[in-house]
């Protein structure tokens, strides 16, 4: 299958910063990226659906300002935590698709927010 | 609104012998398509098996096959041979097909999961 590549897989941040997570389609064009997060010992819970080239669609409940998603090209998407706080700590997953196909994911970013 | 429930949250099955997981799902799509995702602790998401909701024949990968009854909204997986790198949580997941460029469509929904534990 396609490869879907996330960076950093672990990343710790002092509370009140940012981080930025990138989730790169390696050989394909990925038209569209999904962001989900992940609690320990639960599902995963869709945050927000990004196209190339426009802004993201959140869903609700999710913060928007919060959460910045960039799909600036056809192969990169990154969610950026602002103002990070311990209760943002968790699993976050992208995967990507292109067109019609089925999503290929990364490999998921564990953010611990201290 | 789609939703996908695993009603079991743990099992075991020791190594060599069958298992099944169960899936039901709600829609009131015609069209859409089905996922097993094996998720084992590296966290990596890992394409099992998928369904096309218009495809009557059960999908089968190799030691894994499916039980669709699609009137049911019922998507078991079986898992022949069970190996020790069988153990692993899986997701059973939902997606309308994308209609075009943009929208949330064609977004996964899953189940909670079901925590699959080989014994040696």
């Amino acid at each position: 299958g396609a490869v879907v590549s996330q960076h950093p897989s672990r990343v710790i941040c002092k509370s009140g910063t940012s981080v930025k997570i990138e989730c790169r389609s390696l050989d394909f064009q990925a038209t569209t990226m999904f962001w989900y997060r992940q609690f320990p010992k639960q599902s995963l819970m869709l945050m927000a659906t990004s196209n190339e080239g426009s802004k993201a669609t959140y869903e609700q409940g999710v913060e928007k300002d919060k959460f910045l998603i960039n799909h600036a090209s056809l192969t990169l998407s990154t969610l950026t935590v602002t103002s990070a706080h311990p209760e943002d700590s968790s699993f976050y997953i992208c995967s990507a698709r292109h067109l019609n196909t089925e999503a290929f994911f990364g490999q998921g970013t564990r953010l611990t927010v201290v | 609104a789609q939703t996908v429930t695993q009603s079991q949250p743990e099992m075991s099955v020791q190594e060599a012998e069958t298992v099944t997981l169960s899936c039901t799902y709600d829609t009131s799509e015609s069209n859409y398509y089905l996922f097993w995702y094996k998720q084992p602790p590296s966290r990596q998401m890992i394409l099992v098996i998928r369904q096309e909701a218009y495809k009557q024949q059960n999908a089968t990968e190799n030691r894994f096959s499916v039980n669709f009854q699609k009137a049911a909204k019922s998507f078991s997986l079986k898992i022949s041979d069970s190996q020790l790198g069988d153990t692993a949580m899986y997701f059973c997941a939902f997606m309308k097909p994308p209609m075009n460029y943009g929208g949330s469509q064609g977004n996964l929904i899953f189940g909670k999961g079901t925590k699959l534990s080989v014994k040696p």
